[in-house]
This record gives structure tokens, C-alpha cells and sequence, in this order.
């Protein structure tokens, strides 16, 4: 099937930093990439809508200031945490769909834990 | 509006038994996916098995089976012979075709040796 990969599986960072995270489909192109919040024992909550090209869709109540999504090219999208805080700790999953409805399901990045101390 | 419910937050099985995870959900779409999701402790979500809405018969993968009953809208899972590999929270997701993804809230699964 197809791989997504993600990078960093986990940081640890100081509160006021700003964090990035890869989100890479290593085998097939991605127009749209999905990012994920999940805490523990939770279900996985959309954040955004990561277009290639164009700017990401948000969902109700997330801070596209706070979490800057860049998807600059068809194999890559970012997610950078901006001025983190202790709230902010998570873990962050990103997906893509390799075409529109091929095969339906979605491929999961490993996550990033992020801890800001 | 779409929904996927997760009635069971928590079921456990004895290792080699059977497990009916439960799964009902809403649309108004007539053409849609339904799946299972694993994620074991290392968080990696990973597809159990698939099932496209105007499939009539259920789908199998190995052990993982479902019962797909598209009138009262319901899509469990079974799994067959439990190993304690299996052992993992589940999630049940609905995707339609405008390219949208709902997901459960999850089931934890735990599996006695």
C-alpha cells in the first residue's frame, strides 16, 4: 500500500518555540493531505486540510495562526506549531489519499508526540 | 451531516475467541466507504479492512470480518481466533465521496492471555 512517513516521531520543546512537522507520501503524489490531533485515549479530531498550492482548510475552533500548514509540493506538507505552549502538547497524525476515492481509505503517517515543557 | 458511533469504549476477549466490535453510523450519500482502523500502542493507525457501500457482500481479510447492513446503517467487526497482537484501540470511519473523513471514537481492545 501506499507509505506516508512523518517527521519527528516525537520533540520535546521550550514554551514560546515554534515546532515543525513532515508530513511525506513517499510512493504516490498528494493534492490533498489531512492533519490530525489526538490526545490520549481519544479519537483522532481534524485540524486542517492541507492543499498543494493553495491555502489549507481549517476546521471550526483551530488557530490557522497558531498551526501554519504549508503543502508546497504534491509529496509534502507542513505543519509548524507557532509559539507553543504546554497546551499545545500532542500528538499530531497527518494523512493522504493517493487519488480521489481509489481506493477510499487513508494512509497514516507514524505521528509526532510533541511535548512543550 | 455525517456520523460515525462507537458504542463500546472498552471490550476485552480471552486469546483464540471471537470479538464483535460495534459500529453504526449516518449519511445521506448513497455512495461511500466504510473501514477499520487499528492503533496498537505505537499509535500507527493502520487499515483493518475496507468496505465500499454498494458492495452487498461483506468484506474479509483473514481473520477480520464484517457484518455490513447498509439499511439500519450498522458495520461491526469481527475478529476470529483473537491473538494478543490484536490487542489495539479500534476506530471505525465513514469517508464520502466529497473527499471527508469520519472517524468513531474508538473501541479498546484488549486481549486476555
Amino acid at each position: 500500500g501506499a507509505v506516508v512517513s512523518q517527521h519527528p516521531s516525537w520533540v520535546i520543546c521550550k514554551s514560546g518555540t515554534s515546532v515543525k512537522i513532515e508530513c511525506r507520501s513517499l510512493d504516490f503524489q498528494a493534492t490533498t493531505m489531512f492533519w490530525y490531533r489526538q490526545f490520549p485515549k481519544q479519537s483522532l479530531m481534524l485540524m486542517a486540510t492541507s492543499n498543494e498550492g493553495s491555502k489549507a482548510t481549517y476546521e471550526q475552533g483551530v488557530e490557522k495562526d497558531k498551526f501554519l500548514i504549508n503543502h508546497a509540493s504534491l509529496t509534502l506538507s507542513t505543519l509548524t506549531v507557532t509559539s507553543a505552549h504546554p497546551e499545545d502538547s500532542s500528538f499530531y497524525i497527518c494523512s493522504a489519499r493517493p487519488g480521489r476515492l481509489s481506493t477510499g481509505e487513508l494512509f497514516f503517517g507514524e505521528g509526532s508526540r510533541l511535548t512543550v515543557l | 451531516a455525517q456520523t460515525v458511533t462507537q458504542s463500546q469504549p472498552e471490550m476485552s476477549v480471552q486469546e483464540a475467541e471471537t470479538v464483535t466490535l460495534s459500529c453504526t453510523y449516518d449519511t445521506s450519500e448513497s455512495d461511500y466507504y466504510l473501514f477499520w482502523y487499528k492503533q496498537p500502542p505505537s499509535r500507527q493507525m493502520i487499515l483493518v479492512i475496507r468496505q465500499e457501500a454498494y458492495k452487498q457482500q461483506n468484506a474479509t481479510e483473514n481473520r477480520f470480518s464484517v457484518n455490513f447492513q447498509k439499511a439500519a446503517k450498522s458495520f461491526s467487526l469481527k475478529i476470529s481466533d483473537s491473538q494478543l497482537g490484536d490487542a489495539a484501540m479500534y476506530f471505525c470511519a465513514l469517508s464520502n465521496t466529497g473527499n471527508q473523513f469520519y472517524f468513531g471514537t474508538g473501541t479498546s481492545l484488549t486481549v486476555i492471555p
